[in-house]
């Protein structure tokens, strides 16, 4: 049964950067049929696309948040992880790590959660 | 930058009915569309992919339709378990964006 696991801190001052590990389980995140993500929701709001990973370590990040994120995996551990530098009141937000299936003819979705990490970020 | 804009936002319905959401695009994904179902304090949950593939699963009583630029998710007889918020997502060139949502609500 996959599992993912979001770790990391609740609370992030602002200018400050949010650090964010998300742990698989029950799969090798060297799997090559899948790609890793991060997508966001701030409170009563829908969901953002952040960023996603390959295991090679190609990434792809939202235009609207490039300048500011790091997406890395670490094979060894098998887990990958999130940084989104000088983070404001805005980046409130419960950040979701999920499997993301892709199919380079038919679709590209998000398959499996973590059940999400409540992030504030306040001084 | 690609734009889904899903309506109605909220949608007040009763057990039985037959609901229908609509999310469309700013320009043409083909059938790179998916819809996920979010309960409060959940993770979102995948219903259908490729526009009209239902995942593993997933009821029968959800179905999607749709390509281009204008998609429709139809819950054929709505359950006390489907009050929930949708989200469309596409897909294109390595770029994923979400609609804003569509609660359903019980009448």
């Amino acid at each position: 049964q996959l599992q993912l696991q979001e770790s990391g801190p609740g609370l992030v001052k602002p200018s400050e950067t949010l650090s964010l590990t998300c742990t698989v389980s029950g799969d090798s995140i060297s799997n090559t049929n899948y790609y890793w993500g991060w997508i966001r929701q701030p409170p009563g709001k829908g969901l953002e696309w952040i960023g996603s990973i390959y295991y090679s370590g190609y990434t792809y990040y939202n235009p609207s948040l490039k300048s500011r994120v790091t997406i890395s995996v670490d094979m060894s551990k098998n887990r990958f992880s999130l940084k989104l530098s000088s983070v404001t009141a805005a980046d409130t937000a419960v950040y979701y790590c999920a499997r993301l299936r892709y199919s380079g003819n038919d679709y590209a979705i998000f398959d499996y959660w973590g059940q999400g990490t409540l992030v504030t970020v306040s001084s | 930058d690609i734009q889904m804009t899903q309506s109605p936002s909220t949608l007040s319905a009763s057990v039985g009915d037959r609901v229908t959401i609509t999310c469309r695009a700013s320009q043409s994904i083909s059938r790179w569309l998916a819809w996920y179902q979010q309960k409060p304090g959940k993770a979102p949950n995948l219903l259908i992919y490729k526009a009209s593939s239902l995942e593993s699963g997933v009821p029968s009583r959800f179905s999607g339709s749709g390509s281009g630029t204008e998609f429709t998710l139809t819950i054929s007889s709505l359950q006390p378990d489907d009050f929930a918020t949708y989200y469309c997502q596409q897909y294109n060139s390595y770029s994923w964006t979400f609609g804003q949502g569509t609660k359903v609500e019980i009448k």
